[in-house]
């Protein structure tokens, strides 16, 4: 079946600009995570989803970062105001309830000027 | 607080040798599971393996074969007989069975070249 997917698979943006990146799980995965992958360096987990609700968003750098998933599917990841420091690869995984396998989608790599 | 150390950054190898891959993890945690994941140069990361804590059975899988040791807190990982194909950054995890949805904490990567 389907991986995770995720748009769009770049996205260059000026410092304080708004951005949003999607995430698309594995169709019946009720667990979504995003994660922050600097360059060099392993993913940073910064937020996990349970259904619809936000149940460990404790990884959030600040509070120009935000994340929904209103239908308990797609999630998007919004950061405000967005700083060069806030340049990185975002990685979105999905897991099954029963398992423990996070399984990860391809990033968005995203780049403030 | 849970942590992952790979202490070699980089290693490098010619085709056919086997290859050795560390990974010393801290937790307080009685339960927690750890991971291998594989991320080639298109970047995105491919589970490998899980183990569970309570379960310190070798894994071979393949080419791919796992340690695990819980009297050193560490889960290394070997590649037999090499190839050009498993040049990548491998990542070992650990997630906690206390932690809200059992969250990844990764070590800093290994970087594998084979060269042929």
């Amino acid at each position: 079946g389907a991986g995770v997917s995720q748009t769009p698979s770049n996205k260059v943006t000026e410092k304080g600009k708004y951005v949003e990146l999607r995430c698309d799980p594995i169709s019946g995965h009720t667990a979504l995570y995003w994660y922050r992958q600097s360059l060099g360096q392993g993913p940073e987990f910064l937020i996990y989803f349970q259904g619809t609700g936000a149940a460990d968003d404790s990884g959030l750098p600040n509070d120009r970062f935000f994340a929904v998933r209103p239908e308990g599917s797609v999630s998007t990841l919004k950061i405000q105001r967005t700083e060069r420091g806030d340049s990185a690869v975002y990685l979105c995984a999905s897991r099954d309830g029963n398992y423990n396998e996070q399984f990860f989608g391809p990033g968005t790599r995203l780049t403030v000027l | 607080a849970q942590k992952v150390t790979q202490a070699q950054t980089e290693i490098s190898v010619v085709e056919k040798e086997d290859v050795t891959l560390d990974c010393v993890y801290e937790t307080r945690d009685t339960t927690y599971y750890l991971f291998w994941y594989k991320q080639p140069p298109s970047g995105e990361l491919v589970f490998l393996i899980r183990r569970n804590s309570f379960d310190e059975q070798n894994e071979i899988s393949g080419r791919y074969s796992w340690n695990f040791q819980k009297s050193t807190s560490s889960f290394n990982f070997t590649i037999t007989a090499s190839q050009v194909v498993d040049s990548a950054v491998y990542f070992c995890a650990l997630s906690e069975a206390s932690a809200a949805g059992n969250k990844l904490t990764f070590g800093g990567g290994t970087r594998v070249l084979v060269k042929p």
